[in-house]
């Protein structure tokens, strides 16, 4: 079945970015999520991207993937100390089920 | 617009004891529901999913169960519960089975 692969940390300053990269195995993947959880919360879907696209921008929010690598990477300019928290990465099949990475726990300095 | 519901938000049960937990769903219909299970703040395990009242698939068997009395609501139980039960259990909806929307989740604790 799929696997869903993620770094467990990463620490950055406020005002940087942030890159948190995620692999998956199954080429016929449809779609590929993030998602945020702060802590004690419900996962939030941050944005997602469909298998045929490359790149997909959301303000702060930039999605790369790269189909041939089987490789999606989440960057998060200007990040502040609200964006701590943990990003899950998911891939969903055709059969609509989404496999979940372990996800990586971001921590923001001031 | 959508919202979905967990109660209780925390649960402390001793072992052997009998669990439900619901999750309802708001502004939708015929929705896909999900419960996952998360340990440790970590990743997260699908135990049941359900595309329609009455259509329960399990993932994983174990001491848990889940039933669909009505279109949007979900209920995980468990007759007897076992420490190995405690975590953090989510139910999530989707409007067309691709994303998922999740709820704020129930702590369980099985002492």
């Amino acid at each position: 079945g799929e696997d869903v692969e993620q770094s467990l940390f990463l620490s950055v300053r406020e005002g940087d970015s942030s890159v948190i990269n995620c692999t998956y195995t199954d080429s016929s993947s449809t779609y590929l999520y993030w998602y945020k959880q702060e802590p004690g919360a419900g996962l939030q879907l941050l944005t997602y991207i469909f298998s045929n696209m490359d790149m997909k921008q959301d303000q702060r929010l930039t999605v790369l993937l790269n189909k041939k690598d089987k490789h999606l990477s989440l960057r998060i300019a200007d990040t502040q100390t609200g964006d701590s928290a943990i990003y899950f990465c998911a891939a969903g099949d055709a059969g609509n089920m989404l496999t979940f990475g372990g996800g990586t726990r971001l921590m923001v300095k001031p | 617009s959508q919202t979905i519901h967990q109660w209780p938000a925390t649960l402390v049960q001793p072992v052997g004891s009998p669990l439900s937990l619901e999750c309802t769903v708001e502004g939708t219909s015929n929705p896909n529901l999900y419960w996952y299970r998360q340990a440790a703040g970590r990743g997260l395990q699908l135990l049941f999913y359900s595309v329609g009242i009455g259509q329960i698939s399990s993932e994983v068997p174990q001491n848990l169960s889940a039933s669909r009395p009505q279109d949007r609501q979900f209920i995980l139980s468990s007759k007897k519960l076992l420490l190995s039960d405690s975590g953090f259990y989510l139910c999530a909806w989707s409007p067309t089975g691709n994303e998922q929307y999740f709820g704020p989740g129930t702590r369980l604790t099985v002492t």
